[in-house]
């Protein structure tokens, strides 16, 4: 079956611009987790979303928000962009969370 | 969720055996251990989990000390697209979390 699928794959943006990235989990996957990652602090947990829900957060400012729709696809978003915001973001779907997850091939993220 | 410990970096050559360790002396009794890898620019991949047996699939095995407090993972005939950084992580398995704390990982650099 298909795997995890991220749009767009690369993206630039400038400073005070927001974004909206897109995740499209492995068909049967109810949950879809967001994760950063950067050189300096490596791959963090963002937030999860399970049935549309948003179950757990990780620790980053309001700007980073997300939502999932009712087919579980989920999307990220990011407003007032910041150089730091630059990073791969990555996506992964699991049945229900608990258990062992797939990440899709991220979108790389450029601030300038 | 349990903290890990890992060696920043390994080598090893192609073809013998890479065993890499992991470290997780406050694990608790309901936690398991989950391996991971990041080959370069790739989102992560599932590779393994166990409690307390040892566990084995189709691309490695896992060997859990009978106190628990640590663990190692073994590629059985490493090759170059092993090259990868992996990640060890400690969590309820049936959680109600699609939530992933990652560590620096090993990377584990495969040498012809």
């Amino acid at each position: 079956k298909a795997g995890v699928t991220q749009t767009p794959r690369y993206l630039i943006k400038t400073r005070g611009q927001q974004v909206t990235l897109s995740c499209s989990p492995i068909s049967g996957h109810r949950s879809v987790s967001w994760y950063q990652q950067t050189p300096g602090q490596g791959l963090q947990f963002l937030f999860e979303y399970f049935s549309e829900t948003q179950r757990n957060k990780g620790n980053f400012p309001g700007r980073f928000s997300g939502r999932q729709f009712s087919n579980s696809r989920s999307e990220m978003n990011v407003s007032t962009l910041e150089l730091g915001d630059s990073a791969l973001y990555l996506c992964a779907s699991s049945f229900q969370g608990g258990n062992e997850q797939y990440f899709g091939p991220g979108t790389r993220l450029t601030v300038t | 969720d349990a903290k890990t410990t890992q060696p920043p970096s390994m080598d090893c050559a192609e073809g013998r055996a890479a065993n890499l360790p992991c470290n997780h002396s406050t694990i608790s009794g309901n936690e398991y251990v989950y391996w991971y890898r990041q080959i370069h620019s790739q989102g992560p991949q599932y590779i393994i989990h166990g409690l307390k047996n040892n566990e084995t699939n189709e691309m490695a095995s896992l060997i859990i000390t009978e106190d628990r407090k640590s663990s190692t993972l073994i590629l059985p005939h490493a090759t170059l697209r092993d090259t990868a950084v992996y990640y060890c992580i400690v969590r309820v398995a049936e959680s109600n979390t699609g939530k992933l704390i990652f560590g620096q990982g090993t990377t584990l650099q495969v040498k012809p």
